[in-house]
């Protein structure tokens, strides 16, 4: 199965920062990422799909990128309502376990 | 509008079984993979199962497969996943999930909002 290691866990970062999560891919993935935002009590987003395209109606401060087994979620300017916990999720190929363990971005 | 609507969730005794639906509206039902999720409160998310467009091909995690049954029913625009001999361990809450294509395995855009299972003596 294709694992997949995100970091870091949690993120504390102030809003206007730019953060950058990763995600890393035990076997190359190609460019089969996707990426969900999780809002306590609030069922899973996607944001980006394909590791790079933004699904539609995401802001423009959130940005993916990379390809084979290593793979950046940007915001580049973090706003009030982004903090929140992110995901990866790859689907190159079946796997028992297709979701990174999450990032938790908190207030600074 | 995509909506996706989970219900039959409970307490369950360890053991027990447990038949969750999912009906959906917004979209052409018979064209897309759907999929069920699931979270431990404060955990990551989990994969349980998908299942294709046409019923023709039908995954599980690890966890669960031999105990959880996947099934859909294009005249109803249902989802449904029958949990047998449950375990603690299977408390969480699941999600019903549309697939963003019609194959089993990709990603996921949209969401229901959850039912909780719990299971316990």
């Amino acid at each position: 199965d294709v694992q997949l290691t995100q970091s870091p866990s949690t993120l504390s970062a102030s809003v206007g920062d730019r953060v950058t999560i990763t995600c890393r891919a035990s076997q190359s993935i190609s460019n089969w990422l996707a990426w969900y935002q999780q809002k306590p009590g609030k069922a899973p987003k996607v944001l980006i799909y394909k590791s790079s395209t933004l699904e539609s109606g995401v802001p423009s401060r959130f940005s993916g990128s990379g390809s084979g087994t290593e793979f950046t979620l940007t915001i580049s300017s973090l706003q009030p309502d982004d903090f929140a916990t992110y995901y990866c999720q790859q689907y190159h190929l079946y796997s028992s376990d297709p979701f990174g363990q999450g990032t938790k971005v908190e207030i600074k | 509008e995509v909506q996706l609507v989970e219900s039959g969730g409970g307490l369950v005794q360890p053991g027990g079984s447990l038949r969750l639906s999912c009906a959906a509206s917004g979209f052409t039902f018979d064209d897309y993979a759907m999929h069920w999720v699931r979270q431990i409160p404060g955990k990551s998310l989990e994969w349980v199962s998908s299942i294709s467009w046409n019923s023709g091909s039908i995954v599980y995690a690890d966890s669960v497969r031999g105990r959880f049954t996947v099934s859909r029913d294009t005249a109803k625009n249902s989802l449904y996943l029958q949990m047998n001999s449950l375990r603690p361990e299977d408390t969480a809450l699941y999600y019903c999930a549309k697939g963003a294509a019609s194959g089993p395995v990709y990603y996921y855009d949209s969401w229901g909002q959850g039912i909780l299972v719990t299971v316990s003596s």
